[in-house]
């Protein structure tokens, strides 16, 4: 079936960039998608990326995708301490929900 | 707007004990679902629905029952709690392809 991998924690200096990494195995998917989860929050959604794009930059937000390598990055700049929250890389097939894969989830610390 | 709302918030258990997680949106959105959380295993699907009257199983519905009566309202039931069910739980709604996630209830079953 499909899977998604990420790193499971991250640390950076406040000020630094961060990069986060997601792989993922289904060659059909549509959407590959960042979800930012604060502690003892739900899962909020940060950008996404078709599939046909290899960049997205929103503000301090670049996200590439790899998809030959299938290969997928989030790209933090000027890292605040606001930033400290776990990242989900997800890709989507397209259509409802239930074909939505979700990775672990990264957890970026960011250091003062 | 309130967006997804989950009540309640925290729930601690009794194995063999059953409850309702409510699950709740203003967005008239057709599409909801559930998903756990686990450490180091990132969402898993336990059931969805496209639409009042119709559910379907997600990856995990083993223990949960759901129903969808109505637009808004989207519960989860656990018929009989088991320790495995210890999680995060997360109600959804979906509006073309981007998902929309509810504050999740924290389940701990003793």
């Amino acid at each position: 079936g499909e899977d998604v991998e990420q790193s499971l924690f991250l640390s950076v200096r406040e000020g630094d960039s961060s990069v986060i990494n997601c792989t993922y195995t289904d060659s059909s998917s549509t959407y590959l998608y960042w979800y930012k989860q604060e502690p003892g929050a739900g899962l909020q959604l940060l950008t996404y990326i078709f599939s046909n794009m290899d960049m997205k930059q929103d503000q301090r937000l670049t996200v590439l995708l790899n998809k030959k390598d299938k290969h997928l990055s989030l790209r933090i700049a000027d890292t605040q301490t606001g930033d400290s929250a776990i990242y989900f890389c997800a890709e989507g097939s397209g259509g409802y929900g239930q074909n939505f894969v979700f990775g672990p989830g990264t957890r970026l610390s960011v250091l003062p | 707007n309130a967006g997804v709302t989950q009540t309640p918030k925290f729930q601690v258990l009794k194995t063999g004990q059953s409850m309702t997680l409510q699950c709740a949106q203003d967005m008239n959105h057709e599409y909801m679902s559930w998903y756990r959380q686990d450490p180091g295993m990132g969402l898993r699907l336990i059931h969805y629905s496209v639409g009042a009257g119709i559910t379907d199983q997600g990856e995990v519905p083993n223990g949960y029952n759901v129903s969808r009566s109505t637009t808004e309202d989207f519960p989860l039931r656990l018929l009989s709690a088991a320790p495995s069910q210890t999680s995060v739980y997360f109600c959804a709604t979906q509006f073309v392809d981007t998902q929309y996630f509810g504050p999740g209830t924290r389940l701990t079953v003793l």
